[in-house]
């Protein structure tokens, strides 16, 4: 069965400093790997995806991401965060032949001016 | 075009009473999900619609959750009987197919409070 972990629930970062939020997934199969990002009083919107190819996606907002099957690891990274970046985010799974989303607990990404 | 809506907004209820959940997704998307969010938990999955095809129930937590998609459009997520430990953000996705590498649209969810 597949699963997720994000092992940071919370991350503060100074605005206009690097982050990296940490996503680690278990699956016996191939997968596809999603972030999903949900700003304030919003609902959760696809920041990125990775399906096959190149291993380092590049989603909205600046955001990327790097697929490490090697690490089971699907770490998403910005080089510089802005304010308008504070929100939930989560990391996904599905199996291959699976319809179904596996969603970790969720990182809060909070940005100190 | 429209997004995924879902109503009500909030609904408070007390323990005991029946909810019904209304989730309209996207014209065309041929695929709904429910998932349900609590605090530090995460999305939990519920069960998900595919067309005509019988939905996927295996996420939901006891009988006394429900859901149903009429006309393969709207869906209702029925909790029967509800308890305080059902109190969340209940949200409801869409995609164009359950194929594993669609994108889901999610609504804004709706927010159950049991007192």
């Amino acid at each position: 069965a597949q699963s997720v972990t994000q092992l940071d629930s919370q991350v503060p970062v100074f605005e206009e400093a690097p982050v990296e939020l940490r996503c680690n997934y278990s699956s016996s199969v191939s997968v596809y790997l999603f972030w999903y990002v949900q700003y304030p009083n919003q609902g959760l919107q696809l920041l990125l995806k990775y399906l096959s190819g190149s291993t380092l996606v590049k989603g909205i907002n600046g955001f990327e991401a790097e697929f490490n099957k090697s690490q089971t690891s699907f770490h998403l990274r910005k080089p510089s965060v802005h304010i308008s970046d504070t929100a939930e985010y989560f990391c996904a799974v599905s199996d291959h032949g699976n319809e179904k989303l596996t969603f970790g607990t969720g990182t809060r990404l909070t940005i100190i001016p | 075009g429209a997004g995924v809506s879902q109503s009500p907004s909030n609904k408070v209820t007390e323990k005991g009473k029946d909810v019904e959940l209304r989730c309209d997704p996207i014209s065309g998307h041929t695929a709904l999900y429910w998932y349900r969010q609590s605090l530090g938990q995460g999305l939990e999955f519920l069960i998900y619609f595919q067309g005509n095809s019988a939905p996927d129930k295996s996420g939901l937590p006891s009988d006394r959750f429900s859901a149903e998609r009429t006309g393969g459009s709207v869906s209702t997520l029925t909790i029967q009987r509800t308890q305080q430990e059902d109190s969340a953000v209940y949200l409801c996705a869409s995609s164009l197919e359950a194929r594993g590498w669609d994108e889901q649209f999610f609504g804004p969810g709706t927010r159950l409070t049991v007192l």
